[in-house]
């Protein structure tokens, strides 16, 4: 079973404050990393899909980094915004799709 | 455009009774997914697919059986639910391309008394 491990678990941060968060992977057998938002009593949506070590995406005030060869990637958002409470989620790829259980964002305006 | 869709949104079972959950995609996609959501434990992988025809295990498929006989749909049954099985269950499809993401269906509430 791939052990994909998502730091911190919960997080609560005041409006405006930027945070980031971790996910970690087996580095082996991997193709590309998810990251998802998934806010209360809807379904998780896309933000980003990474293949390359190095890759870098942003969308807005979030961005990622993707470190393959360590098995690792970052999740920034900047100067948070009450909009941006919700789970987020990451996923190898590895032929199938395992997520992490989640950094649970509070932003508190 | 539809998506995916899952049927039913809501279930109550009572123990030991058997049902099937619907998931259908129109974006032609290959890859599909179910997970089941629990507090405090994200979502885990019951069962997916590469292929119409073809079905492997996730990470908890004990007491779910899977069946994608059409390329669009990909059925999840429980032969003889316990309450251990209460919980919102997801569909996701994607295509093949490993670098695409996934589009998840809306979520079935089941509860198992």
């Amino acid at each position: 079973i791939l052990n994909v491990e998502q730091s911190p678990q919960s997080l609560h941060v005041q409006e405006g404050d930027s945070t980031n968060f971790t996910c970690s992977f087996p580095s082996s057998n991997f193709y590309a990393l998810h990251w998802y938002r998934w806010e209360t009593a809807k379904s998780p949506e896309a933000l980003f899909v990474m293949t390359l070590n190095g890759d870098e995406k942003k969308k807005g005030r979030i961005s990622a980094t993707l470190n393959t060869k360590e098995g690792y990637s970052y999740l920034y958002i900047k100067g948070s915004q009450p909009e941006d409470s919700a789970t987020y989620l990451c996923a190898p790829h590895t032929g199938k799709l395992i997520f992490g259980q989640g950094t649970t964002l509070q932003v508190k305006p | 455009n539809a998506g995916v869709t899952q049927t039913p949104k809501f279930r109550v079972l009572k123990t030991g009774q058997s049902m099937t959950l619907l998931c259908a995609q129109d974006m032609n996609h290959e890859y599909m997914y179910w997970y089941r959501q629990d507090p405090g434990m994200g979502l885990r992988l019951i069962h997916y697919s590469v292929g119409e025809g073809t079905t492997a295990k996730g990470e908890v498929p004990d007491g779910y059986n899977v069946s994608r006989l059409k390329k669009q749909n990909f059925l999840l049954g429980l032969e003889s639910a316990a309450p251990s099985q209460t919980s919102v269950y997801f569909c996701a499809s994607s295509s093949t391309g490993l670098n695409t993401e996934a589009f998840f269906g809306q979520g079935t509430r089941l509860t198992v008394v």
